[in-house]
């Protein structure tokens, strides 16, 4: 069964930092790749997307994602974290016409 | 243009009711998709909806059902409510589907407590 990994359910970094969130996936196909963003009471909105045109996915907020096939991963990065980007992050994929949606890893920012 | 929009935002039941639940794509969607978000299980695909036909159906219970009007507007139905169906429920619409966009819109969801 096709499927999307996230480690680490839980990631905190000081405001200013690095965010790495770590998303990998389960396909003999290349997927399409997302990432969503969900605040708190809120539903998700979308962050960035992969649809093969390039490796490196720029989206909204300073995020980006690069699609690795050797690695079968498509890891969310932000330079510098801001205190408004603590939230609940799912990397989804789509098979056919099924969506998998990851467990989500939520962002804690520390000032 | 307005976004997606469900109602009700909260309600609370009881187990053994039933509960129905609405969602109304952005204009011109013809795509609705349901999920259910809980803490353990994460974000769940319960069904999706193109041109009032079932397309897609995730692996829930029978007790778990769902339609389309002709204004793409869905609704879905949970009877004999039990604990374990507290969730958050959400909607999401798209253009076309789960096609080759995959890009989804989701309102803000319904909250269900099941006592």
């Amino acid at each position: 069964a096709q499927s999307v990994t996230q480690l680490g359910s839980h990631v905190s970094v000081s405001e200013g930092a690095l965010v790495l969130l770590r998303c990998n996936y389960s396909s003999s196909v290349p997927p399409y790749l997302f990432w969503y963003v969900q605040y708190p009471n809120q539903g998700l909105q979308l962050l960035l997307k992969y649809t093969s045109a390039a490796t490196l996915v720029k989206g909204i907020n300073g995020f980006e994602a690069e699609f690795k096939k050797s690695e079968t991963s498509f890891h969310l990065t932000k330079p510098s974290a801001h205190m408004s980007d603590a939230a609940e992050y799912f990397c989804a994929v789509t098979y056919g016409n099924q969506f998998y949606f990851g467990t989500g890893t939520s962002l804690t920012v520390i000032p | 243009k307005a976004g997606v929009t469900q109602t009700p935002r909260y309600l609370i039941k009881t187990r053994g009711q039933q509960v129905t639940l609405s969602c109304s794509p952005i204009s011109g969607h013809r795509s609705v998709s349901w999920y259910q978000q809980t803490p353990g299980q994460g974000l769940q695909f319960l069904f999706e909806y193109f041109s009032e036909t079932q397309r897609n159906k995730g692996n829930f219970p029978g007790r778990f059902s769902g339609r389309q009007f002709s204004n793409s507007r869905s609704e879905m139905n949970v009877s004999t409510l039990e604990l374990g169906d507290s969730a958050l429920y959400l909607c999401a619409s798209s253009l076309l589907g789960f096609t080759n966009t995959g890009e989804l819109f989701f309102g803000e969801g319904s909250r269900l407590t099941v006592l």
